[in-house]
């Protein structure tokens, strides 16, 4: 049964850096089939996606235009995980942080978020 | 602005059937593939439907998923208590590189 475990603080200053973690169990960060993803929930926001990475010959990764310029995902194939870090935060990156795999479900074509993390509230504030 | 819309609540009475529909906004992205979540208070989306129509295992045939042209349905039929959450449609989109959620729809069942 695969598993995502979220682990990182709760609490980031305005202009310092959000990192969290994703350990994964009973699958692979280096899986030719499923790519690794951060996903971001706030009631003015709603469901956003942040971006992914994903190894198929290489590891490639894509991020959401608006923090393109703020974030990095970064694999850990030597302890099986994935991170979140998110550069010059401010009040409106308060959220809840998910981590989720995707993956073709049932063949070809029907790439979904089917595995998500437990869920991590970061809030930003002095 | 999200570029799927959908109306931000629905409701409905026991063994009801209701549908929430998803519309994509640019006329030029009718090739979305749709797939719909459902998110329980307190917990994390759970996917319900894949590429429009297709149910994973393990979810009740109570629910279905259809799309015509730029807009996508999800329909719940014999509705019960415990179907009260929030749903959301979401796609990827090949402009944007980046998958994009609909804004969600709350569903009250009466």
């Amino acid at each position: 049964q695969v598993q995502l475990r979220q682990s990182g603080p709760g609490l980031v200053k305005p202009s310092q850096t959000l990192s969290l973690t994703c350990a994964i169990s009973g699958d692979s960060v280096s899986s030719k089939s499923a790519a690794w993803n951060w996903i971001r929930q706030s009631p003015w926001r709603g469901l956003e996606w942040l971006g992914r990475t994903f190894y198929r010959s290489k590891w490639s990764y894509d991020y959401v235009e608006s923090v393109k310029s703020r974030i990095t995902i970064n694999p850990d194939t030597s302890k099986n995980q994935f991170s979140l870090q998110l550069k010059s935060v401010t009040p409106e990156d308060t959220a809840v942080y998910y981590c989720v795999r995707s993956q073709d479900i049932v063949g070809p074509g029907t790439n979904a978020f089917d595995i998500w993390g437990q869920g991590t509230m970061v809030t930003v504030s002095s | 602005q999200s570029v799927l819309t959908q109306p931000p609540s629905a409701s409905g009475t026991p063994g009801q059937r209701v549908t929430i529909s998803c519309s994509e906004s640019r006329s030029d992205i009718g090739s979305y593939v749709v797939n719909w979540y459902q998110q329980l208070p307190g917990t994390a989306p759970k996917l319900l439907i894949c590429r429009n129509n297709q149910r994973p295992s393990g979810v009740p045939d109570r629910f279905s998923g259809s799309k015509s042209g730029t807009s996508a349905s999800l329909a719940i039929s014999g509705l019960q208590s415990e179907d009260e959450a929030d749903y959301y449609c979401a796609a990827w989109d090949d402009s944007l590189k980046g998958w994009v959620f609909g804004g969600g729809t709350k569903l009250t069942v009466l």
